[in-house]
């Protein structure tokens, strides 16, 4: 079984741009999650999305926005990118959500931004 | 506010020899929680979890011991394994498991040969 694929990998973008980080989860799994991670901050989470509705939101701004489509692929977007930004933005799914389900991450995308 | 806390950046041991690796939470809500280890350029992997109507979990050289009235658990690896050199992230999360996942900040284990 395929796992979590992200893409692109590796991403460099300019303040004020906007970025879509795309994330097919693994066959079978409705439940996608969003998470950044920056040195020393460790996985700060972004949004849950389950069945094309967002069930959880994280502490972000409004910049940072996310979907998922009816065959469970999910998009993340920030618009009006910072330098703070930079960061590797992980996804992860599961199969079931309200179950000690565990996270299935994906490599990541690196977004670097000058 | 950090709820999951890994107040230890990093931890060098000799391949061997016991890794112990610390976590502590806030949130008495939390009742379930996990380990990640992640390998550079990789995407996080989950090792194991323990649910809170236990206090002990054990699989392989990987055992996690949770002690909830002091909110603390830990992850012992034994013996170490040059292998297992990565960042370890411990998570935590409500309602048995049905909320989302808070983690630490991880903490970078090297185990020397």
């Amino acid at each position: 079984k395929a796992g979590v694929t992200q893409t692109p990998r590796y991403l460099i973008k300019t303040r004020g741009q906007q970025v879509t980080l795309s994330c097919s989860p693994i066959s079978g799994h409705r439940s996608v999650s969003w998470y950044q991670q920056t040195p020393g901050q460790g996985l700060q989470f972004l949004f849950e999305y389950f069945s094309e509705t967002q069930r959880n939101k994280g502490n972000f701004p409004g910049r940072f926005s996310g979907r998922q489509f009816s065959n469970s692929r999910s998009e993340m977007n920030v618009s009006t990118l910072e330098l703070g930004d930079s960061a590797l933005y992980l996804c992860a799914s599961s199969a079931l959500v309200g179950t000690n389900e565990k996270l299935f991450f994906g490599s990541g995308t690196q977004l670097s931004v000058l | 506010d950090q709820q999951v806390k890994q107040n230890s950046p990093s931890l060098s041991v000799q391949e061997g020899r016991i890794s112990i690796l610390n976590c502590d939470y806030t949130n008495s809500m939390f009742d379930y929680f996990l380990w990640y280890k992640k390998y550079p350029a990789e995407g996080p992997t989950f090792l194991i979890s323990i649910s809170s109507i236990k206090d002990k979990n054990e699989d392989g050289r990987f055992t996690v011991f949770l002690n909830k009235s002091a909110k603390h658990l830990s992850l012992h690896i034994v013996p170490s394994q040059p292998g297992d050199s990565a960042v370890y992230f411990c998570a935590a999360s409500a309602q048995g498991g049905s909320e989302k996942l808070v983690f630490g900040k991880g903490m970078k284990l090297t185990v020397n040969p």
